[in-house]
């Protein structure tokens, strides 16, 4: 089983759509989890963190984490064309610094006009 | 910019020779960390740096690979002997100890390395 697992897509979405991500780990001993967005050609940045079970809400964007189930997930709403990215799920690794981080492949999204 | 700096942006060698990354931090963070992304893949941690003392290590690091941060500051990552295998995107990120979310990664633009 791989440590942090994505669909790598590609997830295509209308614009103004709700954009729906998903995430599993392994470690259950992770207590750290990460949205990145990347768009093409360049390097990663943070969107979203969370450490604690449940929905945690930052504009268009909500975190939810279910530790039991060892899931996140990343919902995008109102999506726009500028939210077409690869988003890239994250886990602390357990025992490792705090920006030791594992990353899943990354799940492609596609906001059509 | 006051961002994470990386040079070269781009390197293109032969095999068996050897490069080296330089990585600029945010000037105010003390952690530095270097991550390898190859195409389709997320990136992968190499090394963690708190100040000038190199804390973790992951196994990809091969004895071929060497980083450093002297001063604790900039940082340098060596590959000596390069392999095809080690082409990929060589990517810096800094992070504060302090603030609400210490484990935010701030990355550079990284250093592509092609392996011929």
């Amino acid at each position: 089983q791989k440590e942090v697992e994505q669909n790598s897509g590609p997830l295509s979405v209308p614009e103004g759509a709700i954009a729906s991500l998903n995430c599993t780990y392994s470690d259950r001993g992770s207590q750290s989890f990460f949205w990145y967005r990347q768009y093409s050609g360049k390097s990663p940045e943070l969107i979203m963190f969370i450490y604690s079970n449940g929905d945690k809400e930052d504009g268009r964007f909500t975190a939810q984490l279910n530790k039991a189930s060892q899931y996140v997930s990343l919902l995008i709403r109102d999506s726009q064309p500028s939210d077409s990215a690869t988003y890239l799920c994250a886990v602390n690794r357990y025992g490792g610094s705090q920006g030791n981080l594992i990353f899943g492949k990354g799940t492609k999204l596609s906001v059509k006009p | 910019d006051t961002g994470v700096s990386q040079n070269p942006r781009h390197k293109i060698t032969k095999r068996g020779q050897n490069v080296t990354f330089r990585c600029d931090p945010i000037s105010e963070h003390n952690r530095l960390y270097w991550y390898r992304q190859t195409l389709g893949q997320g990136p992968e941690f190499l090394t963690y740096f708190q100040n000038e003392a190199q804390l973790e290590k992951s196994r990809l690091l091969s004895d071929r690979f060497s980083a450093e941060r002297p001063k604790g500051s900039f940082s340098t990552l060596e590959i000596q002997r390069t392999e095809q295998g080690d082409s990929a995107m060589y990517l810096c990120a800094s992070s504060s100890p302090s603030g609400p979310n210490t484990g935010e990664l701030f990355f550079g633009e990284g250093s592509r390395l092609t392996v011929l």
